[in-house]
């Protein structure tokens, strides 16, 4: 079955640099990539995502690309803030077989410092 | 927006009772799943439904799990004799259809503490 890594599992940056974090999947028929911010305590929350047929996405100051070749993708934030701080999820599913199982990585806990 | 909403919030259990978990998914969404994420791990995929049925489960959702859409609006999840091991956040989620992007949307969970 898939198999998704994640690092870094922490990562501190001052409030203004960017931050990346990565993640590599192990099926190469997964074509949805999505990234969920959780807060302590709470719901994850979708904050983008990506699918097989695109090698990047941008939302403001959160982007993310994707390699399908070497099969991984990451999340790139610029201009972090101290409310970005959070733990952050990326996910594969492949969408075909009708309906979505999602597989998560293990998390990158983000710290943003004032 | 439309949520997913779970009950209850938090649910303290002895080991060894049963214990079931509700959600109302999303209305016009046809899929439904669990989730669980042990405190400060990963969310683990449990199960999936659709169309009244399982779809697929995990290697967690043994015979001591099972699910259930008792009527329109709500999608169940039963833990017949609790363990320890199952305290967790336990999320419910939901989707509009199974193409892939389609968003799915998370619950707010069930904290299940197991004593």
């Amino acid at each position: 079955g898939e198999n998704v890594e994640q690092h870094p599992s922490t990562l501190s940056v001052q409030e203004g640099d960017s931050a990346v974090i990565k993640c590599t999947y192990s099926d190469s028929a997964s074509n949805y990539f999505p990234w969920y911010k959780q807060e302590l305590g709470k719901r994850p929350q979708l904050i983008i995502d990506i699918r097989s047929n695109v090698g990047e996405k941008k939302d403001q100051r959160i982007a993310v690309t994707l390699n399908k070749t070497a099969k991984h993708f990451s999340l790139h934030i610029t201009e972090t803030q101290p409310e970005d701080s959070a733990v952050y999820f990326c996910a594969a599913s492949r969408g075909n077989t009708g309906f979505q199982k999602l597989v998560f990585g293990t998390g990158t806990r983000l710290l943003v410092s004032p | 927006e439309p949520e997913v909403t779970q009950t209850p919030s938090h649910q303290v259990t002895q080991m060894g009772q049963e214990v079931i978990l509700r959600c109302v998914p999303i209305s016009n969404h046809l899929y439904f799943y669990w989730y669980r994420q042990i405190l400060g791990q990963k969310v683990e995929f449990l199960v999936s439904f659709y169309n009244n049925e399982i779809s697929e489960k995990s290697e967690i959702f043994d015979d001591q799990f099972s699910v259930e859409r008792p009527d329109g609006s709500n999608f169940t999840l039963k833990i017949r004799s609790t363990k320890l091991e199952d305290s967790a956040m336990y999320f419910c989620a939901s989707n509009r259809d199974g193409l892939s992007g389609n968003t799915i949307y998370f619950g707010e969970g069930s904290w299940l503490t197991v004593v």
